[in-house]
């Protein structure tokens, strides 16, 4: 059983477009991360959401952390090729000490 | 400015040979980490290292062994390669272990069939 579930799972969009990834569970968490995974490579933080319900931005990225912290979305502005990858969030339960990785969401951006 | 380095890159085996996938990180960083990751299952921890000459079990330690005798160096050891080991596997370190706000700084993978 994952803790953290992320959908969709896959995602093919045209460029422009806008997208809206989610990830959830049933746990707390102190922290959320957001990474980024391109192929061949190993993933790359894009972001971190401590506090219930804050809000970060990162260019056209969007980030929400649930104001329950057991929640977080991440929406994409005006999608581009570049932004195609594979989506991972990941977080420390409350009360636990080892970061754990959501199933991960698919972006595929085409022109 | 290396980072995280794995290697080798590639890897096919045989079932039940062994070998060991290296990891080496320039940060000096006191906690590092391995993983493997399957399709559709995100990331999975098979071991960590909270510091030099520490290592604990993950998620899915079964058929793997670690060692930490470096702070620079964590190893990961396949005992008798199985098919289901079929996976990529990522090494991470982070300044310290536990703290979810620590960045995880990940290496390119290591592609490892085993036949």
């Amino acid at each position: 059983t994952q803790l953290l579930e992320q959908s969709p799972q896959f995602l093919s969009i045209q460029e422009g477009e806008n997208l809206t990834v989610y990830c959830n569970s049933s746990s707390v968490f102190s922290s959320l991360q957001w990474y980024r995974q391109e192929p061949g490579e190993g993933p790359v933080l894009l972001v971190t959401v401590v506090t219930g319900g804050e809000v970060k931005k990162l260019k056209r990225l969007t980030f929400q952390f649930g104001d329950a912290r057991k929640d977080s979305s991440l929406h994409i502005t005006a999608a581009q090729p570049g932004d195609t990858g594979l989506y991972l969030c990941a977080g420390v339960p409350g009360g636990g000490n080892k970061l754990t990785f959501g199933t991960g969401t698919q972006l595929k951006v085409e022109l | 400015n290396a980072g995280v380095t794995q290697t080798p890159k590639f890897q096919v085996l045989k079932t039940g040979q062994s070998m060991t996938l290296q990891c080496a990180q320039d940060m000096n960083h006191n906690s590092m980490y391995w993983y493997r990751q399957d399709p559709g299952m995100g990331l999975r921890l098979i071991y960590y290292s909270a510091s030099e000459g520490t290592t604990d079990k993950g998620e899915v330690p079964d058929g793997y062994n670690v060692s930490r005798l470096k702070k620079q160096n964590f190893l990961l050891g396949l005992e008798s390669a199985a098919p289901s080991q079929t996976s990529v596997y990522f090494c991470a370190s982070s300044y310290s272990q536990g703290a979810g706000h620590q960045p995880q700084h990940f290496g390119d993978g290591t592609r490892l069939s085993i036949l």
